[in-house]
């Protein structure tokens, strides 16, 4: 079975420029999350998905991001404009139903750089 | 204080050696825990999951003290591919069910 994939691996970008993340998680995984890693700081939270729908986005750092869901399905998480600290790795994960086993199963990440 | 606090390492073992790892938790009502490994430029992978009771899974035992909010993940008889970072991860603190914090981590290299 298919882990969590994401697109792309490595992402070089310029200060004010947009950055689209994509996530397509473990198949008939309801749940999905997005972390953040920073370079020197611990894996952090940003949202959580149940199906389409936002259950909590209290980790997001402001408003140039702007993750979707359409369909519960794959995910975007969209870095507009891109500031010199948004430079990590993040992370997507995805898990089970509530009634199901609720491993976070993490995808590879993508490594953003913003320049 | 940082939710979740791990020795910060790093840790240089021979093989065949002991090795600890301890991390403390502030949210009291925070519900699971687990520990994750995370190799060199990879994600991180649930190694086990930490109960009151205690637990083990062949050279690996992983303990809970929530009264102390203290978690502790030993390995015994470590092996070269031990080598990795150990995550001190807790779920569901800050009032999110499903949300982890992950402590910074704590790297163990492990020579032959």
């Amino acid at each position: 079975e298919a882990g969590v994939t994401q697109f792309p691996s490595h992402s070089v970008i310029e200060k004010g420029q947009t950055v689209t993340l994509r996530c397509d998680p473990i198949s008939g995984h309801d749940n999905l999350y997005w972390y953040r890693r920073v370079m020197g700081k611990e894996i952090k939270f940003l949202l959580h998905f149940v199906k389409e729908s936002k259950q909590d986005e209290s980790g997001m750092p402001n408003n140039r991001f702007l993750a979707e869901r359409t369909g519960g399905t794959y995910s975007t998480l969209k870095v507009q404009p891109a500031e010199l600290e948004d430079s990590g790795v993040y992370f997507c994960a995805s898990s089970l139903p509530t009634w199901g086993d609720e491993t976070q199963y993490f995808g590879p990440g993508t490594r953003l750089l913003v320049l | 204080r940082k939710e979740v606090e791990q020795d910060p390492g790093p840790f240089n073992v021979p093989e065949g050696a002991t090795v600890a790892f301890n991390c403390t938790y502030s949210n009291s009502a925070s519900q699971s825990f687990f520990w994750y490994r995370q190799d060199c430029r990879k994600e991180p992978k649930l190694l086990m999951s930490v109960y009151s009771s205690g637990n083990e899974d062949g050279r690996f035992t992983a303990q809970l003290n929530r009264a102390s909010q203290y978690i502790s993940l030993l390995i015994r008889d470590s092996k070269l591919s031990d080598s990795a970072t150990y995550l001190c991860v807790v779920e569901g603190s800050g009032g999110s069910n499903y949300k982890l914090t992950f402590g910074k981590g704590t790297l163990l290299t492990v020579n032959p």
